[in-house]
C-alpha cells in the first residue's frame, strides 16, 4: 500500500536551516509530483510546492521562493524538504503529498523554532 | 492566486443531520476541486476529487457538487466519526490553495 514516511519533529534555532524527508512506498515514486504543504497551529493549509521526482522539476509558491529548497533522492524513492533562515513564523507541521490533489499525506513533521 | 472563500467556519449538527460547506472561488476553477478531512492530531485525508469523484474508502454519505465559481461539499446522515475539520482544495491552477477550513462539532 502506499505510504509516505516523514522524518521525526524538529527543534530549530532562529536562523538555522532544517531539512526534512519523505519517504515514499508503495508506488512508482517517479511517476507522481510531491506537493508539501504548511499547517501553522490551528491554522488552514498553505502549498509550499512541488517537485517531479522523474526530472527534478520544481513549482513553488511565491511566498515559499527563498525559504524552501525541495530534492529528491530517486535510489531511495525519497523527498527533501530544506527550510531556511527560520524564524517563529516557520513552527508549523509540515506535510508531503502524493499527486496534484494529495490522495496520500505523509504523518507530518513539526518544526518549532526556538532559542 | 486564487482565493478560496470557505463558510461556515465552524458547523454544529446533531447525528443524522445533513450538513453543507460551501467554497467560493475567486476565479473560474472548471470544477478542479478537492475536499479533505482532518480528524485531531492527523494528516487530512482526501474525500473528495474534481468536484464529486469519491475517492475509495470515501462513505456515499458524503457528496460533492458545483461548477464555475461556486462549490459545496454534503454529509448526510452525520455519524460521530465525522468529527474533524473539513478543506477544499482548488487544483486548476499553481499556487494550489485551500480553503479556510470548517470544523464539525456535535451537539
Amino acid at each position: 500500500q502506499v505510504k509516505l514516511l516523514q522524518s521525526g519533529a524538529a527543534l530549530v534555532k532562529p536562523g538555522a536551516s532544517v531539512k526534512m524527508s519523505c519517504k515514499a512506498s508503495g508506488y512508482t515514486f517517479t511517476d507522481y509530483w510531491v506537493s508539501w504543504v504548511k499547517q501553522s497551529h490551528g491554522k488552514s493549509l498553505e502549498w509550499i510546492g512541488e517537485i517531479y521526482p522523474n526530472s527534478g522539476a520544481t513549482n513553488f509558491n511565491e511566498k515559499f521562493k527563498g525559504k524552501a529548497t525541495l530534492t529528491v533522492d530517486k535510489s531511495t524513492s525519497t523527498a527533501y524538504m530544506e527550510l531556511s533562515r527560520l524564524t517563529s513564523e516557520d513552527s508549523a507541521i509540515y506535510y508531503c503529498t502524493r499527486g496534484v490533489e494529495g490522495d496520500y499525506w505523509g504523518q507530518g513533521v513539526m518544526v518549532t523554532v526556538s532559542s | 492566486d486564487i482565493q478560496m472563500t470557505q463558510s461556515p467556519p465552524s458547523l454544529s449538527a446533531s447525528l443524522g443531520d445533513k450538513v453543507t460547506i460551501t467554497c467560493q472561488a475567486s476565479q473560474n476553477i472548471n470544477k478542479y476541486i478537492a475536499w479533505y478531512q482532518q480528524k485531531p492530531g492527523k494528516a487530512p485525508r482526501l474525500l473528495i476529487r474534481y468536484t464529486s469523484t469519491l475517492e475509495s474508502g470515501t462513505p456515499s454519505r458524503f457528496s460533492g457538487s458545483g461548477s464555475g465559481r461556486d462549490y459545496s461539499f454534503s454529509i448526510s446522515n452525520v455519524e460521530s466519526e465525522d468529527i474533524a475539520s473539513y478543506y477544499c482544495l482548488q487544483y486548476v491552477n499553481l499556487p494550489l490553495t485551500f480553503g479556510s477550513g470548517t470544523k464539525l462539532e456535535i451537539k
